[in-house]
């Protein structure tokens, strides 16, 4: 069965530090996969997502994430963190076979520091 | 365009009890598809619904059941109620499933006492 590993429950940067949230998936066919953050007392909001177009994926509010097969990974960037940032992260997948559902990781709470 | 739209945002029940959710999806979008948000198991597929159809379901038991209705808005029922069924009911809409930029809504806070 797919699934979905977010290493870091929670992950604490600086204002205006380099922000590494990581994914691993588990498929021998390449999914689509997606990032989404969740802001508290809301729903979730799509980063960016992954369709095989191109392996560098550029999201909103300036991340961006890159898929590496040969990992399985698809960690989410962001070069310079800002306080507006902290939100929790959910990497998810939707499997290539006609599930129609998403798979999502365990989630990562981003803690911006001032 | 409005968004997801998800009533009630907050309901406290009983064990045993029953309680209907509803979900409105986005205008022209018709998939919907329902997750059980916890922080014990995370998020949690429920169904998906394309059309009136029941596309899939999660590993829930069989207390846990939905529908759709033909203008696409979609309800979710859960059935003699237990504790564990405290969670935030998300619901998500797209133009024709979860591999589409699916537009969550704020979600319905269920507690069970």
């Amino acid at each position: 069965a797919q699934s979905v590993t977010q290493l870091g429950s929670h992950v604490s940067v600086s204002e205006g530090a380099l922000v590494l949230l990581r994914c691993n998936y588990s498929s021998s066919v390449p999914p689509y996969l997606f990032w989404y953050v969740q802001y508290p007392n809301q729903g979730l909001q799509l980063l960016l997502k992954y369709t095989s177009a191109a392996t560098l994926v550029k999201g909103i509010n300036g991340f961006e994430a890159e898929f590496k097969k040969s990992e399985t990974s698809f960690h989410l960037t962001k070069p310079s963190a800002h306080m507006s940032d902290a939100a929790e992260y959910f990497c998810a997948v939707s499997p290539m076979d006609s599930s129609y559902k998403l798979i999502f990781g365990s989630g990562t709470r981003l803690l911006v520091r001032p | 365009k409005a968004g997801v739209t998800q009533t009630p945002r907050y309901l406290i029940k009983t064990r045993g009890q029953q309680v209907t959710l509803s979900c409105s999806p986005i205008s022209g979008h018709r998939s919907v598809s329902w997750y059980q948000q916890t922080p014990g198991q995370g998020l949690q597929f429920l169904f998906e619904y394309f059309s009136e159809t029941q596309r899939n379901k999660g590993n829930f038991p069989g207390r846990f059941s939905g529908r759709q209705f033909s203008n696409s808005r979609s309800e979710m029922n859960v059935s003699t109620l237990e504790l564990g069924d405290s969670a935030l009911y998300l619901c998500a809409s797209s133009l024709w499933g979860p591999t589409d930029t699916q537009y969550f809504g704020p979600g319905t806070r269920l507690t069970v006492l």
